[in-house]
């Protein structure tokens, strides 16, 4: 079946400095979603991704979609102490919607 | 308010004792589902509901029922439960039957764990 795999699984970041996560998919994608989760609270969505190729900018965070539409990065410029948490993709085929396992981010400040 | 509710929140319980833990949305939304959270795995999809009393297994369905007889509510059911469904659970919804354009809706979680 269709597998997301999502990389790093855990992120320490320095105040200030820039990180990416990357999402690979063995199978070609509908679309694919972001999701952020902070510690102790549930998924909440930040974007989606449906065009191949797309990029789409929310303020410090930058997110593509492979012109495959087989993998997709989220890419956070001057990370935060706000930026903490654990960020999932999500590939959509066929009605399901497969989650990567995550990027745990946490920050020094 | 819009928004998915589950209850209970939390829940301990024995192993073979049969459970249901509910999820409700105000949000009119055709699309619910299921959603296991361990850690290192992620998110996996238990079932999903396209509409009322059409539901389909996701990626990890062994275990676990579930039923859609109303477009608001998707409980979870476990019949037997054991100590291998000890999880943090979420529902989530989205508008439309073709979920690959909507936002999923996440509930706030059911931490189970089962003795």
């Amino acid at each position: 079946g269709q597998q997301v795999m999502q990389i790093p699984q855990y992120q320490h970041v320095q105040e200030g400095e820039d990180f990416t996560t990357y999402c690979n998919s063995s199978t070609t994608l509908s679309n694919i979603q972001w999701y952020k989760q902070r510690p102790g609270g549930h998924p909440v969505f930040l974007i989606q991704l449906v065009k191949s190729g797309e990029v789409k900018k929310q303020k410090r965070l930058t997110f593509q979609f492979g012109e495959a539409k087989k993998n997709s990065s989220l890419h956070i410029t001057a990370t935060q102490t706000t930026d903490v948490g654990t960020y999932f993709c999500a590939g959509h085929n066929d009605y399901k919607l497969s989650f990567g396992a995550g990027t745990t981010v946490t920050v020094r400040a | 308010e819009a928004q998915v509710t589950q209850n209970p929140r939390y829940l301990i319980t024995v192993t073979g004792k049969k459970l249901t833990v509910t999820c409700s949305q105000n949000m009119n939304h055709e699309y619910m589902s299921w959603y296991r959270q361990d850690p290192g795995l992620g998110l996996r999809q238990i079932y999903y509901s396209m509409n009322v009393e059409v539901t389909d297994k996701g990626d990890v369905p062994e275990g676990y029922k579930v039923s859609r007889k109303e477009k608001r509510n998707f409980p979870l059911i476990l019949e037997s439960p054991s100590p291998n469904q000890t999880s943090l659970y979420f529902c989530a919804s989205s508008f439309g039957t073709a979920p690959e354009v909507d936002t999923q809706y996440f509930g706030p979680g059911t931490r189970l764990t089962v003795l």
